[in-house]
């Protein structure tokens, strides 16, 4: 059972956009910023995301990230095969549970 | 270029201990946290701790109080993390990842490969 809930998968066509929640609490998302994490298959996870809407340099402007409160959320538009793969939120957490929580992934499936 | 890299894949019995180590290089080792996350088959991730390699400071999650174990030696720029009476539900790949930025609360930015470590009797 993950801190942070995501849903288990989501799917889209080439070309569409879009959107997986992150849903948390006052102590992690609500009072922290939210990093997301892409994993393709077999491969380390990477920064996607992070401070909510922040994008490393070499991350497509397709990926943004929002915040509203205790929840979060990843956008992608303009789908492309190669954007299938695990995407995980993270925050840090100021309960005793530990300073850092994930989502449970959320798994992309394109069409 | 910052670079993480782990040892290699472990099998342990249920007990025995295991210590990885993630050599960093391409920036200055005693700037930037290191964290450790495990992902356990088909899972999702699960962040255990980190280090500061400057200090040697360490900070771990609940969970593995009294069996995780966070160094580093800043002579070879690398940090180690030994998890000691391991059991089944220890088998996982586990990641060191050096913070993004060097401020407080800051996001995973770069990781290591990972190493699978098996446990079975």
């Amino acid at each position: 059972q993950s801190v942070l809930t995501q849903p288990p998968s989501a799917s889209g066509t080439p070309g569409q956009r879009v959107a997986i929640s992150c849903s948390g609490s006052s102590s992690n998302i609500g009072s922290n910023t939210v990093n997301w994490y892409q994993q393709l298959p077999g491969t380390a996870p990477k920064l996607l995301i992070f401070r909510n809407n922040q994008r490393p340099s070499g991350v497509p402007d397709r990926f943004s990230g929002s915040k509203s409160g205790t929840s979060a959320s990843l956008a992608i538009s303009g789908l492309q095969s190669e954007d299938e793969a695990d995407y995980y939120c993270a925050a840090w957490d100021d309960s005793l549970d530990g300073p850092v929580v994930f989502g449970g992934g959320t798994r992309l499936t394109v069409l | 270029q910052v670079q993480l890299v782990q040892s290699g894949a472990e099998v342990k019995k249920p007990g025995a201990s295991v210590k990885i180590s993630c050599k960093a290089s391409g920036y200055t080792f005693t700037g930037y946290y290191i964290h450790w996350v495990r992902q356990a088959p088909g899972q999702g991730l699960e962040w255990m701790g980190w280090i500061n390699p400057s200090s040697g400071g360490t900070n771990y999650t609940q969970k593995f109080q009294g069996r995780v174990t966070m160094t580093r030696d800043t002579s070879i720029s690398t940090a180690y993390m030994e998890l000691i009476r391991l059991r089944s539900d220890d088998t996982a790949v586990y990641y060191c990842a050096r913070v993004r930025a060097a401020t407080t609360r800051s996001s995973f930015g770069f990781w290591g490969q990972g190493t699978l470590v098996s446990v079975s009797s």
